[in-house]
């Protein structure tokens, strides 16, 4: 049983923007730094974004990652085909001494 | 360039042991904490368990606690995840993947970088 709570599904039009919401508490999101990742159903999950809003390497600047509170954001922009993936959050839980994931959000490209 | 390796996984008996390895190349691994990440069938991400660079720090999820055991040996680069008492919701993919990031006294910020294929373990009878 996932801490961080996502949207099951986000779904839009090539082109357009989404936001994927991750909210979780005082003692994970709101105290240590939250990433994300995609996978591709079948594959390797693959990191997006570190420490809140950092891109590795070779990750577009159409993902994007936000912190307030006890919640964090993804965006993306120019949705794509080749976005369609499931995204997850995660971090450090300083409670319970654990990593936590979110639930996942499949994000589905119309 | 990082490459992770795991291996292991198989099909098990309920109450049964299993053991996971994970080969590393590409990096300096006593450098590293490394983790263990399953995924249900179907299902989400779910943190397994995670060892520092010199196995002095260990923490695991509730789930396995006192079933898993995980461990490193960096001479051969590699990571293990010693399963016993196994249990039909334990099968799943078993990723392992390299940590960065660090613990200051205010604040965590580990992530996952670089990911193995993953190992299937499936737990029946």
């Amino acid at each position: 049983q996932s801490v961080l709570t996502q949207p099951p599904a986000v779904s839009a039009a090539p082109g357009q923007n989404i936001t994927i919401a991750c909210s979780g508490s005082s003692s994970n999101i709101g105290e240590n730094y939250v990433s994300w990742y995609q996978q591709v159903p079948g594959t390797v999950p693959k990191l997006l974004i570190s420490e809140n809003n950092k891109r590795p390497s070779g990750i577009p600047d159409r993902f994007s990652g936000s912190k307030s509170g006890t919640s964090a954001t993804l965006g993306i922009t120019g949705l794509q085909t080749g976005d369609e993936a499931d995204f997850y959050c995660g971090t450090w839980d300083s409670s319970l001494s654990v990593f936590v994931f979110g639930t996942g959000t499949r994000v589905t490209v119309l | 360039d990082v490459q992770l390796v795991e291996s292991g996984g198989t099909l098990v008996k309920p109450g049964g042991s299993l053991r996971l390895s994970c080969a590393a190349s590409g990096i300096t691994f006593s450098r590293y904490s490394m983790t263990w990440v399953r995924q249900a069938p179907g299902k989400g991400l779910e943190w397994v368990a995670h060892v520092s660079g010199s196995s002095t720090n260990k923490y695991y999820a509730d789930s396995v606690k006192g079933r898993f055991t995980v461990s490193r040996d960096n001479a051969r680069n590699s990571m293990f995840l010693q399963m016993d008492s196994l249990r039909a919701d334990d099968t799943a993919v078993y990723f392992c993947a390299r940590v960065l990031g660090y613990c200051s006294s205010s604040s965590c910020r580990f992530y996952y970088d670089h990911w193995g294929q993953g190992t299937l373990v499936t737990v029946s009878s």
